[in-house]
């Protein structure tokens, strides 16, 4: 079975620049998570979404973070404008549902913001 | 905030050998998770062990959970050098969200 895919695997752009991450979840999952992991705040959650809804955005950043999930089987996250600060690996990761399920995590995208 | 804490942040033992990595958390859970990754991997599920579980295997890993301590420990027994990664645990973000929040991790090293 296909995992949680996620494109592209790296970015590299300058500041100021729109940056959008793509995530495929495991199809027939229900939850969809969006995370990012520096070496100073480890890992953190951004935002999940349940059946396609946004549930909780208490993570996102700041106004220049947005997620999308039109469908079940795409979710994006775009930064605009970026900053350095914004420069982290970005993971997404789906899960079955319901509440204590593990979690299945794609390979994330390496973002770097000069 | 970080809710679960490993300890120790790094750990190198030599093939063979048993590795156990501890977690403390915060507040009230009704589980607990742990994860692997490898370098420049995603996060890999290992096991989820329930508030009214005080043990659980999965081949050579074995999960304690102390809700009393607020604890959690994983040992995995005649360690592999595949077995090198970094171990999190991850705890309920609170009020049975879905979304987990994760410690800083034990970085474990297995010595061929």
């Amino acid at each position: 079975d296909a995992g949680v895919i996620q494109s592209p695997r790296h970015e590299v752009t300058e500041m100021g620049q729109e940056v959008t991450l793509r995530c495929k979840p495991i199809s027939g999952h229900n939850s969809l998570f969006w995370y990012r992991q520096t070496m100073m705040r480890g890992l953190e959650l951004l935002i999940y979404f349940n059946n396609n809804v946004p549930i909780d955005d208490s993570g996102m950043p700041e106004d220049r973070f947005s997620a999308k999930m039109p469908n079940a089987s795409f979710s994006t996250l775009k930064i605009q404008p970026s900053e350095p600060r914004d420069s982290a690996v970005y993971f997404c990761a789906s899960s079955r549902g319901p509440r204590a399920s593990a979690q299945h995590f794609g390979d994330g995208t390496r973002l770097s913001i000069l | 905030s970080q809710q679960g804490e490993e300890d120790p942040q790094a750990l190198s033992i030599q093939e063979g050998e048993n590795a156990t990595m501890n977690c403390s958390y915060k507040t009230s859970i009704n589980n607990l998770q742990w994860y692997r990754q490898n370098s420049g991997r995603g996060l890999v599920h290992l096991i989820l062990i329930r508030s009214n579980e005080r043990e659980k295997h999965s081949g050579r890993l074995r999960v304690t959970l102390d809700t009393s301590k607020k604890s959690s420990s994983l040992l995995i027994t005649a360690s592999r050098a595949a077995d090198t990664a970094s171990y999190f645990c991850a705890t309920p973000q609170g009020g049975g969200a879905d979304g987990l929040t994760f410690g800083k991790g034990t970085h474990l090293i297995i010595q061929p």
